[in-house]
């Protein structure tokens, strides 16, 4: 197992509501990305932060927004749910620039 | 924009026989190419990965192969295991910027 925690596990939210999950990078990296991975689909890069900095974003609206924070652990923020906002949110963790990207078990949201 | 093809998209194998999964990357500026499994209601594990200036690379039972020209890598797992039922991700990213597509997974079953 790796080192990267994510929480809750489990999470049910009405549509308009706002959600926050977290995530605790595995000790000594210092980049964390976000992603979104729907059923049956493969995952879809939400955002990465590298030093409380977002990196780089992928194809997702600014209702969904991130921190990291100085001890690396990030947060994902989502406004105003929607339905199709239902899915498992992964994070995971790296060495800045190329390294091995580990993952955590994930966050499922349900969005009612 | 940045597109990761892949097939196919279920596999079923006798156990003991081989299990081959190809993909297809779009961006030339790609270097480095991870495989994760993920078994179901699990995170995505990396099993194997290889980087632009290798053209194999081989762990047991499992090896990757990549064509640059072509833009092509591929797994390849012999004497398959039932343990090696899952979903499989081909994946690809430039070191530098950690941004990592992933393609739509390929669930494979290995029949006892």
């Amino acid at each position: 197992e790796t080192g990267v925690t994510q929480s809750p596990t489990h999470l049910i939210k009405t549509r308009g509501q706002q959600v926050t999950l977290r995530c605790s990078s595995q000790s000594g990296h210092n980049t964390v990305s976000w992603y979104q991975q729907a059923l049956g689909q493969g995952p879809q890069f939400i955002f990465q932060y590298y030093r409380e900095e977002e990196n780089g974003r992928g194809n997702f609206p600014p209702r969904f927004s991130g921190l990291q924070f100085p001890n690396y652990s990030s947060e994902l923020n989502v406004n105003a749910l929607e339905l199709d906002d239902s899915a498992l949110y992964l994070c995971a963790s790296s060495f800045w620039q190329g390294n091995i990207q580990y993952f955590g078990a994930g966050t499922r949201l349900s969005v009612l | 924009g940045e597109n990761v093809e892949q097939h196919p998209s279920t596999l079923s194998v006798q156990e003991g026989d081989s299990a081959v999964i190809k993909c297809t990357y779009s961006d030339s500026a790609s270097n480095y190419f991870p495989w994760y499994k993920q078994e179901l209601g699990k995170r995505p594990q990396l099993i194997i990965d290889i980087r632009s200036n290798v053209g194999e690379k081989k762990d047991q039972r499992i090896a990757v192969t990549l064509n640059k020209t072509a833009k092509h890598f591929s797994l390849h797992i012999t004497e398959t295991q039932p343990e090696d039922s899952a979903v499989y991700f081909c994946a690809a990213l430039k070191t530098s910027y950690d941004k990592v597509i992933f393609g739509p997974g390929t669930s494979l079953s290995v029949i006892p």
